[in-house]
C-alpha cells in the first residue's frame, strides 16, 4: 500500500527566505508525482506536475525535483512571499486499483507561513 | 476557461436529510472523484467514476451515492446513513488517455449538520 509523507508538517520561514518542503513515498511505481497548494477553506490549485520519467520541474519561483528510486520529492521555493503562506500537498498516481482505476494518495501536507 | 465547478460553497444539514452536491466540469475528462478532506486526516476517497453510468466506491463510500448520467456531471449524495458527515467535500477529475495526467480540482463544498 502506497503511504507518501510530507515533512514538516508545518514550517514558519521570514520573508525572502528559499525554503524547501519533503514528500516522500513508499512504493516507487509511480506515473507521475503532483504538488499543489490550498489555502484555508478553498480547493486544490496544482502547481507541479512531474512525470515519472523526468527529474525535475520549475514555474516561476517553484522548482521541484522527483527521485523515483528513492522515492523523494521536494519542492523548493524561492525568495518566499507572505502571498506564499497555504498548505501544501503533495500527491503521487499509482499503479491500478481495482476497475483499471490509476490510485492518487496525497500527503497530510505541510502549512506554511511566511511572515512579512 | 475550463475547470471544475461545485456547487454550493457551503451547505447545511439536518439529521436525517439527504442532500446533493453538485459537481461539473468543461475539461472532457473522462474519470471523475470525490473526496473528503477532515482536519489532521488528509483526503479520503469516497466515489470515482470513469465512464459514464459506471462508478466505483473509494475507501470511505458508506453513507453516500453517486450518479454519473453525463460525462460532464458526478452528484454526490450524502444520505442520513451517514453518521458524521461534516467535512469539506472536493471534486476532481482527469483524463484516462494516458497515465500522463494531472488532477484538477474543484472549489469545495463544505458541509455542516445542524
Amino acid at each position: 500500500k502506497q503511504e507518501v509523507t510530507q515533512i514538516p508538517a508545518a514550517l514558519s520561514v521570514p520573508e525572502g527566505e528559499n525554503l524547501v518542503l519533503n514528500c516522500s513515498f513508499t512504493d516507487s511505481a509511480i506515473y507521475n508525482l503532483q504538488w499543489f497548494r490550498q489555502d484555508p477553506g478553498k480547493g486544490l490549485t496544482s502547481l507541479l506536475l512531474i512525470q515519472s520519467s523526468q527529474r525535475e520541474q520549475t514555474s516561476g519561483r517553484l522548482n521541484a525535483s522527483l527521485d523515483k528510486s528513492s522515492g523523494r520529492s521536494t519542492l523548493y521555493i524561492a525568495a518566499s512571499q507572505p502571498g506564499d503562506s497555504a498548505t501544501y500537498l503533495c500527491a503521487v498516481k499509482g499503479g491500478y486499483s481495482g476497475g483499471s482505476n490509476y490510485k492518487l494518495t496525497f500527503g497530510k501536507g505541510t502549512l506554511l507561513t511566511v511572515n512579512p | 476557461d475550463g475547470g471544475i465547478t461545485q456547487s454550493p460553497k457551503y451547505l447545511f444539514r439536518k439529521e436525517g436529510q439527504n442532500v446533493t452536491l453538485s459537481c461539473e466540469q468543461n475539461l472532457n475528462h473522462d474519470a471523475m472523484y470525490w473526496y473528503r478532506q477532515d482536519p489532521g486526516q488528509g483526503l479520503r476517497l469516497i466515489y470515482y467514476s470513469q465512464i459514464v453510468n459506471d462508478f466505483q466506491k473509494g475507501d470511505i463510500a458508506e453513507g453516500y451515492s453517486v450518479s454519473r448520467e453525463k460525462k460532464e456531471s458526478f452528484p454526490l449524495t450524502v444520505t442520513s446513513a451517514q453518521k458524521n458527515p461534516t467535512a469539506f467535500y472536493l471534486c476532481a477529475s482527469t483524463s484516462t488517455s494516458t497515465a500522463n495526467y494531472g488532477y484538477t480540482f474543484g472549489s469545495g463544498t463544505r458541509l455542516t449538520v445542524v
